[in-house]
């Protein structure tokens, strides 16, 4: 099938670090996303990771990814306020239909 | 200057009427998109284009019609609306593996 699961809700405290998880099904897919989308606003792409890296590192934000399990993560340092909005995580089969298949989001409430 | 520009934002309708909403990207991007979102916030495609060319076609009701004019613009007009077509309508673009840019969203209501 094509679902690319997420856990639905994160509760995390201001100044924590913050974990969300996803699993693809795709195997083949040569880059992986995360987009944040704020309330009433459209997606925003946040990082990505190509396949043949298992971390990536971009300021607060960490990738990993476990090609065998399947598993992307996204690790938000420090978090604020302002990063409460949704996750997506999207994979990008290489069938070369430019489809994006997107993850069913995790809705990130961060508490002052 | 907005990369991808969708409008109406806000879009209220009755049943049966038919209406469109149009989508420019000025990134220079050769493929763009429209996607759906549904009440749980669950993303799903609809068409796809690549140079004023349809290619994906996703399992949507054929009163939906893409319109691609030139690969800078990509409007999507829905004849016949119905109660089930409420959503938040998302308008995409990208170039190959630069990741989708997408618009602001047009939040269609049908009463």
């Amino acid at each position: 099938g094509e679902d690319v699961e997420q856990s639905l809700f994160l509760s995390v405290r201001e100044g924590d670090s913050s974990v969300i998880n996803c699993t693809y099904t795709d195997s083949s897919s040569t880059y992986l996303y995360w987009y944040k989308q704020e309330p009433g606003a459209g997606l925003q792409l946040l990082t990505y990771i190509f396949s043949n890296m298992d971390m990536k590192q971009d300021q607060r934000l960490t990738v990993l990814l476990n090609k065998k399990d399947k598993h992307l993560s996204l690790r938000i340092a420090d978090t604020q306020t302002g990063d409460s909005a949704i996750y997506f995580c999207a994979e990008s089969p290489t069938s070369g239909t430019y489809k994006y298949i997107f993850g069913t989001g995790t809705r990130l409430k961060v508490l002052a | 200057d907005t990369a991808v520009s969708q409008t109406p934002k806000y879009l209220v309708t009755q049943m049966g009427n038919d209406k469109s909403i149009k989508c420019e990207q000025n990134l220079g991007h050769d493929t763009m998109y429209w996607y759906k979102q549904d009440s749980k916030k669950f993303l799903k495609i609809m068409f796809s284009y690549n140079n004023k060319e349809l290619i994906i076609n996703e399992t949507v009701p054929n009163r939906f019609s893409p319109k691609s004019p030139d690969k800078a613009h990509l409007n999507l007009h829905i004849n016949s609306l119905e109660l089930g077509d409420s959503a938040v309508y998302f308008c995409a673009s990208s170039q190959t593996g630069s990741g989708y840019t997408f618009g602001s969203g047009t939040r269609l209501t049908v009463v």
